[in-house]
């Protein structure tokens, strides 16, 4: 199994309060990703890193910020959560072009 | 634009049933890659398989296999002999272009549920 691992598994949160999720990798993987998955939609990318402090958004970061200061460690925050943001976000980490992503086993999020 | 289209939302088989999982994709792109993941309930994506555009061999992989058919833009999941650990959901997916694997555009997902 790839090294990857989200904190918390479960949060539940009230609307407008901040909120950072974490995913920590021990296979020192250059990219990594935070994806939501919602019924209907399947995986969206929100934000993406491909180093340290290198980071880009995907299709769906309205809402969200991301920072990378260590190779095995990527935060993604929620500023103001809103209800719309109760997902189930996923990590995922890659070593290098044109190799499959490895997800970790995601966090559930509820924002009430 | 790239996109991928799983039009099963759920199946639900007999343990030791065959059961295909289509997928259908659009590419602006001659060349490009697909892929398939498991989730199984626990919730974690598995990593099942990559193909590349230049090879339409099918892919066989004990259970599994994979037809990948560009005449009709489609990248078939089959299992044969399904078991309950079978049971997950599976999705389809395509990169943003071969050279760029950093954003995916993932199907909606089909539920195979088999039963005892």
């Amino acid at each position: 199994d790839a090294g990857i691992t989200q904190s918390p598994r479960h949060k539940v949160t009230e609307t407008g309060t901040p909120v950072t999720l974490r995913c920590h990798q021990t296979e020192n993987h250059r990219y990594m990703y935070w994806y939501r998955q919602d019924p209907g939609h399947g995986l969206r990318l929100i934000h993406y890193s491909y180093g340290v402090k290198d980071t880009d958004k995907g299709e769906v970061s309205d809402g969200y910020s991301v920072s990378r200061s260590k190779t095995e460690d990527f935060l993604l925050t929620l500023e103001s959560a809103t209800s719309s943001q109760t997902s189930v976000y996923f990590c995922a980490i890659r070593d290098r072009e044109n190799t499959e992503a490895f997800f970790g086993q995601g966090t559930r999020l509820t924002v009430v | 634009a790239q996109k991928v289209t799983q039009a099963q939302t759920e199946i639900s088989v007999v343990e030791k049933e065959d059961v295909t999982l289509d997928c259908v994709y659009e590419t602006r792109d001659t060349t490009y890659y697909l892929f398939w993941y498991k989730q199984p309930p626990s919730g974690e994506l598995v990593f099942l398989i990559r193909r590349n555009s230049f090879d339409e061999q099918n892919e066989i992989s004990g259970r599994y296999s994979w037809n990948f058919q560009k005449s009709t833009s489609s990248f078939n999941f089959t299992i044969t002999a399904s078991q309950v650990v079978d049971s997950a959901v599976y999705f389809c997916a395509l990169p943003l272009d071969q050279y760029n694997f950093n954003k995916f555009y993932f199907g909606s997902g089909t539920k195979l549920n088999v039963k005892p």
